[in-house]
């Protein structure tokens, strides 16, 4: 079965500051990726996926992630943060053909003004 | 856009009472949609695949005859909890596999809190 690992329960930065949050999966075969934020008191919101092409992929508001298949990994990354980043960053992994997700267990992110 | 909606966003309910949430696609048809549950400080996950005309498929240690699951139109699953108890108290969440700009993807309800007490 597939699992999804986010190596950092907690990331506190300060404004202005580069954010690079680590994703790596376990599935050897073609995999889609994708990274959600969660903002306080709101619903899941997909950020950026990525199915093929480019393994560049730019999501929303100003993030990307870089899939690299020989490290099994999907880092999610962003230049300069904003206080309004603040919320819980979720990796996933497609399993099956139907889109089911296998989430990560999560990356709180708090920005400091 | 495609929108999945759930509804209520928030209930409590008395332990040993039943409480049904609804989730909706609102502009496509989704055969299969999928519920999951966050404890908190912890990750989703998935509880059952509910499928369009059929029983739901439920993941291992989920009990299908406490979580009810409907799926009687295409644009509409409900997820029954049955005889709840405080230690269901989560955070309860749909989704459906749509097709967005970019092709395929997963949208998400807005999740319902679950409190029961």
């Amino acid at each position: 079965a597939q699992s999804v690992s986010q190596h950092n329960h907690h990331v506190i930065l300060s404004e202005a500051a580069s954010l690079e949050l680590g994703c790596n999966y376990s599935y050897g075969g073609t995999v889609n990726l994708f990274w959600y934020v969660q903002y306080p008191g709101q619903h899941l919101q997909l950020l950026l996926k990525y199915f093929s092409g480019d393994p560049l992929v730019k999501g929303i508001k100003g993030f990307e992630a870089e899939f690299i298949k020989s490290k099994f990994s999907f880092n999610l990354r962003k230049p300069s943060v904003q206080w309004s980043d603040t919320a819980e960053y979720f990796c996933a992994v497609f399993e099956g053909s139907q889109g089911n997700l296998i989430f990560g267990k999560g990356t709180k992110l708090s920005v400091k003004p | 856009g495609a929108v999945v909606s759930q509804h209520p966003s928030r209930v409590i309910c008395k332990s040993g009472t039943s409480v049904k949430i609804e989730c909706r696609s609102l502009d496509f048809q989704a055969t299969t949609m999928f519920w999951y549950r966050q404890f908190p400080k912890q990750s989703l996950m998935l509880m059952a695949t509910s499928n369009e005309g059929s029983k739901a498929t439920y993941e291992q240690g989920v009990e299908k005859d406490k979580f009810l699951i409907n799926h009687a139109s295409l644009t509409l699953s409900t997820l029954t909890v049955t005889s709840a108890h405080p230690e269901d108290s989560s955070f309860y969440i749909c989704s459906a596999p749509g097709l967005g700009v970019s092709g395929n993807t997963i949208y998400f309800g807005e999740g319902s809190w679950l409190t029961v007490v």
